[in-house]
């Protein structure tokens, strides 16, 4: 079965970077789209970044374009986001998801703080 | 932007729920729907303004088309009650809609 686990989350300082992985398997890893959704403490969904199945094309949200970089690894079938210039409205769970179209697997998610 | 409406909708197990989502521009069919309960990541519900998703039951259906779109649930069960989002993948960014909870 499809399975997506997040890692890298916990607390992070104003300004500071941390990485985010997220761990794939049960599927054809370099065959699909991939994206970073959030969700700030008891808020609404918020996409953040995607990467097209061969890593050629990556998009992001306005609020974390040039702060924020996405990748993948095909051979070792993870994705990750690279977070940097962190801000304390970036703090919320972070949800590894797949999709080429529709979002049709999520992970758990991994819950990232920025606070001094 | 993704526009839901209500904000909160309050119904009884047996009821019909009618959920909306309006687009400020038109995203075609390129419109999903995802149930989120607490503690829980989404799961997809509707893809393709009304496909159903694997392992989700009949009595969920989507419809519309543009910038109007509605998720019917025709009878709620206990587990139906959740917050629901809509979100559009015709165009970048990807958004969603800002929830609907159906209490």
């Amino acid at each position: 079965q499809v399975q997506l686990v997040e890692s890298g989350g916990g607390v992070a300082q104003p300004g500071g970077s941390t990485r985010l992985s997220c761990a794939a398997s049960g599927f054809n890893f370099r065959s699909f789209g991939l994206h970073w959704v959030r969700q700030a403490p008891g808020q609404g969904l918020v996409w953040v970044a995607l990467i097209s199945y061969d890593g050629t094309n990556k998009e992001y949200s306005a609020s974390v374009e040039g702060r924020f970089t996405i990748s993948r690894d095909n051979v070792n079938n993870t994705l990750y986001l690279q977070l940097d210039s962190l801000r304390p409205d970036d703090t919320a769970v972070y949800y590894c998801v797949r999709g080429s179209r529709e979002l049709d697997y999520w992970g758990q998610g991994t819950l990232v703080t920025v606070s001094s | 932007v993704l526009t839901q409406s209500p904000g909160t909708l309050s119904l009884s197990p047996g009821e019909r729920a009618t959920l909306s989502c309006r687009a400020s521009q038109s995203v075609s069919s390129d419109l999903a729907w995802y149930q989120q309960k607490p503690g829980q990541a989404p799961r997809l519900v509707i893809y393709g303004s009304s496909s159903r998703a694997t392992g989700i039951p009949d009595r969920f259906s989507g419809g519309g088309s543009g910038t109007d779109f509605t998720l019917t649930i025709s009878r709620l069960e206990p587990e139906d009650f959740a917050v629901y989002f809509c979100q559009q993948y015709g165009s970048s960014p990807r958004t969603f809609g800002q929830g609907t909870k159906v209490e």
